[in-house]
């Protein structure tokens, strides 16, 4: 089945400086990858996602990379700013694609802006 | 407002009885749901896909028997944590994803914190 690898598991930064998260994923069908933003207690929001048939996709400060051949994908915040700071998690699609199929997680990255 | 509907949000109960989650997608009809399990500082741990009309499918580990899905509408999932222990206390929040028209995107609940004393 399909496994989600997502690397640094914490990461701080200065307010300002830019973020960068990266995952990786097994299965090569996929062609689905959300990411999305947790707060303590609270439920994960999405916050991007990309398709299989672009390489990049951008909103405001966040954007996100998609390798296909490599199987990886990235996420990158620009800008930071402490509101930033909570938990992030990235996905990939599995069966039966395009259909809202069972989304698989990454291990999550504990993002701390500092003022 | 809310996509996904989850309750209740907090539940304490005492070990050995079973509490009952709710899952009700208000946007649109979902014929299927994820059920998931999140302990502190962890990620989110498929349990379970609901499916309408018929039995979940659940993830290699998870007792089927002990953790019971019924999914009878188009719009509510309901998890059902049986004779429940202390180390079944946890996070555990439904997802329901969107029709192709709507991205797939997928919605999560509000969690539940489940803890069993």
């Amino acid at each position: 089945g399909e496994n989600v690898e997502q690397h640094p598991s914490t990461l701080s930064v200065q307010e300002g400086d830019s973020a960068v998260i990266k995952c990786t994923y097994s299965d090569s069908a996929s062609n689905y990858f959300p990411w999305y933003k947790q707060e303590l207690g609270k439920r994960p929001q999405l916050i991007i996602d990309i398709r299989s048939n672009v390489g990049e996709k951008k909103d405001q400060r966040i954007a996100v990379t998609l390798n296909k051949t490599a199987k990886h994908f990235s996420l990158h915040i620009t800008e930071t700013q402490p509101e930033d700071s909570a938990v992030y998690f990235c996905a990939a699609d599995s069966p039966p694609y395009n259909q809202g199929g069972k989304l698989i997680f990454g291990q999550g990255t504990e993002l701390s802006v500092k003022p | 407002g809310a996509v996904v509907s989850q309750h209740p949000s907090r539940v304490i109960c005492k070990s050995g009885t079973s509490v009952k989650i709710e899952c009700r997608s208000l946007d649109f009809q979902a014929t299927t749901m994820f059920w998931y399990r999140q302990f502190p500082k962890q990620s989110l741990m498929l349990m379970a896909t609901s499916n309408e009309g018929s039995k979940a499918t659940y993830e290699q580990g998870v007792e089927k028997d002990k953790f019971l899905i019924n999914h009878a509408s188009l719009t509510l999932s309901t998890l059902t944590v049986t004779s429940a222990h202390p180390e079944d206390s946890s996070f555990y929040i439904c997802s329901a994803r969107a029709p192709l028209s709507r991205n797939t995107e997928a919605f999560f609940g509000q969690g539940t914190r489940l803890t069993v004393v």
